[in-house]
């Protein structure tokens, strides 16, 4: 069964340092990956999502991530972070192995803190 | 648009009561739903994933006679937690796929029930 690590379990910044939270997934097969956020008392919003092309993709509030086939890796980046992304970050992968296939693995989550 | 909601919000209940949870699809129809746990400081865990009309398949080591899900309609999918016990207090979670979207992985979430058992 694929599964997928998030390294970093609770990370600290300072406003306008830049982040970057790994994300490496165990599957042979072609994945599409997803970047989940979790505010604090709000639900699970997408940031950003690959299925195919350009492996640098782009989400919503300045973030990006890149995928890299060669690493079964999909780090989350963001340049400047602003206290307003203090949240609770979750990297998820779905095998594309075709019609029917809706099942997401999720990470255990990476926790950032953001100071003002 | 793909808003998800989840009714109640958080629920106290006594042991050995059964707790209902609905999960509804607002502007889109869902043809897949997923269910999942989370516990504190942990990821989502998938206890099931529901397609409209028929039965849900369940995680392995997630009781089906102990969560009932029933997805009767393409916009609503139900969970309950039948004699529920103080081990079950969690934070339920429930998604939405549509036919196209939900085939690439792609799920839309509800903000989750807080079931706390006494």
């Amino acid at each position: 069964a694929q599964s997928v690590s998030q390294h970093n379990h609770h990370v600290i910044l300072s406003e306008a340092a830049s982040l970057e939270l790994g994300c490496n997934y165990s599957y042979g097969g072609t994945v599409n990956l997803f970047w989940y956020v979790q505010y604090p008392g709000q639900h699970l919003q997408l940031l950003l999502k690959y299925f195919s092309g350009d492996p640098l993709v782009k989400g919503i509030k300045g973030f990006e991530a890149e995928f890299i086939k060669s690493k079964f890796s999909f780090n989350l980046r963001k340049p400047s972070v602003q206290w307003s992304d203090t949240a609770e970050y979750f990297c998820a992968v779905n095998p594309n192995s075709g019609a029917g296939s809706y099942q997401l693995t999720f990470g255990k989550g990476t926790k950032l803190s953001v100071i003002p | 648009g793909a808003v998800v909601s989840q009714h109640p919000s958080w629920v106290i209940c006594k042991s050995g009561t059964s707790v209902k949870i609905e999960c509804r699809s607002l502007d889109f129809q869902a043809t897949t739903m997923f269910w999942y746990r989370q516990f504190p400081k942990q990821s989502l865990m998938l206890m099931a994933t529901s397609n409209e009309g028929s039965k849900a398949t369940y995680e392995q080591g997630v009781e089906k006679d102990k969560f009932l899900i029933n997805h009767a309609s393409l916009t609503l999918s139900t969970l309950t937690v039948t004699s529920a016990h103080p081990e079950d207090s969690s934070f339920y979670i429930c998604s939405a796929g549509s036919g196209v979207r939900s085939g690439r992985g792609e799920q839309f979430f509800g903000p989750g029930t807080r079931l706390t058992v006494l």
